[in-house]
């Protein structure tokens, strides 16, 4: 069965500062994998999906299939980031998604 | 613009009342799932659909049950609701036949059983 872990449940930076969002998965197959954020009173979007390849709003996730890991990194933070973060895999194709328990993000200026 | 609809924001039940949850879709996507929402415990699967009258069971199926008889609406249906159900519920819609699906999703329905 395929599990997403996201070990912290809520994550504070100073404005400007870099961060990470840490997400492991554990699954035998290739996953896909997935970033979704939810800003406040806003439906839950989709972030940025690893197979693109791209940068959204400045953050960038790279699959470490070694480490099992899509971590989710942005240089520099911006208090408008502030929000809640979840990392999700699918097996593929149109298999539901599988999240992790999410991660606050609070950006203080 | 993609929209996934679900009929209420906030409800108020009273424990064993049976709850009908709605959620539509103009997309045309085949696949529609529920989950709940819950803090520290994030999206929890409860059941998804692939295509009208097909339904599946997902991580905590208890306690619920759901309706697909169109394309475009996928129903939750608590049968006899119990405090433990209180809950952020989100549909959500996704493409079937690309490899990467972006599931659109709804904006929730809170609810609350008193």
């Amino acid at each position: 069965a395929q599990r997403v872990t996201q070990p912290e449940k809520l994550l504070s930076v100073f404005k400007g500062a870099p961060v990470e969002l840490k997400c492991n998965y554990s699954y035998s197959g290739s996953p896909e994998l997935f970033w979704y954020v939810q800003y406040s009173r806003q439906r839950l979007q989709l972030l940025l999906r690893h197979i693109s390849r791209e940068s959204i709003k400045g953050f960038t996730a790279d699959l470490n299939k070694g480490e099992t890991s899509f971590h989710l990194k942005k240089p520099f933070a911006q208090e408008e980031d502030s929000a809640m973060y979840y990392c999700a895999l699918t097996r593929g194709g149109n298999t539901p998604l599988v999240f992790g328990k999410g991660t606050r993000l609070s950006v203080i200026a | 613009d993609v929209k996934v609809t679900q009929s209420s924001r906030y409800l108020v039940k009273r424990t064993g009342e049976k709850v009908f949850l709605e959620c539509v879709q103009d997309m045309d996507h085949e696949n529609m799932f529920w989950y709940r929402q819950d803090p520290g415990l994030g999206l929890r699967l409860i059941y998804f659909s692939y295509d009208v009258k097909m339904k599946e069971k997902g991580d905590i199926p208890e306690g619920y049950s759901v309706s697909r008889e169109k394309k475009e609406r996928f129903s939750l249906i608590l049968e006899s609701a119990s405090t433990n159900q209180t809950s952020m519920y989100l549909c959500a819609s996704s493409l079937t036949g690309h490899l990467i699906d972006e599931a659109f999703f709804g904006q929730g329905t809170r609810l609350t059983v008193v």
